[in-house]
């Protein structure tokens, strides 16, 4: 079982430019999240999902777009990356009933913007 | 709305106790708390629900006061491994559950 897999660990973008954060789990969780981490800020939800084709914001959802197709996938996108945006991004999952077993964390994205 | 960790940071030597407090302005369904250590991801350590029972996790455990919409996090015998920051996340009641929302933070340093 390799849990929540995010890649890539490490990116820099320039202003302006868009990509995509994967984020995959093979533990067949309904329920995915995203959170960004900036020093002294905790943990802040972007998006999250809790089935294929279900999304919903979260606190900080500007500038980030999420789709669900799957029940594995949840990849978050960068429209237009600004400085702001630099942050450690992890991806989460949760089966539906089961969060008395805790959300599972991915290991995280760092991202840089110049 | 961001639930309210104290104190933001604690010294500890190995073997002392500690609390880490985590409150909420909503009525809460749930609690949840983890750990976190440099460079890492967070890691679960225990969930408290609304009617439940306090809980606990080796030396490591959990309250929740309902009346009060705060959980605390009881450390006791403190070791070298449970340095790291203590996060508290929660679930309002009647909101979207699974809408996970953390506190900023308990930096925990245990030292010999």
């Amino acid at each position: 079982n390799a849990g929540v897999t995010q890649t890539p660990k490490f990116q820099v973008l320039k202003t302006g430019q868009s990509m995509t954060l994967q984020c995959a789990q093979d533990m067949n969780h309904e329920y995915m999240s995203w959170y960004r981490q900036d020093p002294g800020m905790g943990l802040r939800l972007i998006h999250y999902s809790v089935g294929a084709g279900i999304t919903d914001q979260g606190e900080v959802p500007n500038g980030y777009n999420v789709s669900r197709s799957t029940t594995e996938d949840f990849p978050l996108r960068l429209l237009s990356a600004a400085p702001s945006q630099t942050s450690v991004y992890f991806c989460a999952s949760s089966g539906l009933g089961g969060t008395i077993h805790g959300y599972t964390f991915g290991s995280g994205t760092r991202l840089t913007v110049v | 709305q961001q639930p309210v960790q104290s104190p933001q940071a604690v010294i500890l030597r190995e073997g002392e106790d500690a609390v880490i407090n985590c409150s909420s302005s909503k009525a809460l369904y749930s609690v949840h708390w983890y750990r976190q250590k440099h460079g890492e991801a967070p890691v679960f350590l225990m969930i408290l629900l609304k009617g439940g029972e306090q809980k606990g996790h080796e030396k490591i455990s959990a309250s929740f006061n309902e009346k009060k919409q705060q959980s605390s996090l009881y450390l006791t015998a403190s070791q070298l491994s449970y340095s790291g920051t203590y996060f508290c996340g929660t679930e309002i009641s009647g909101g979207s559950n699974y809408k996970l929302t953390f506190g900023k933070g308990t930096l925990l340093t245990v030292n010999p």
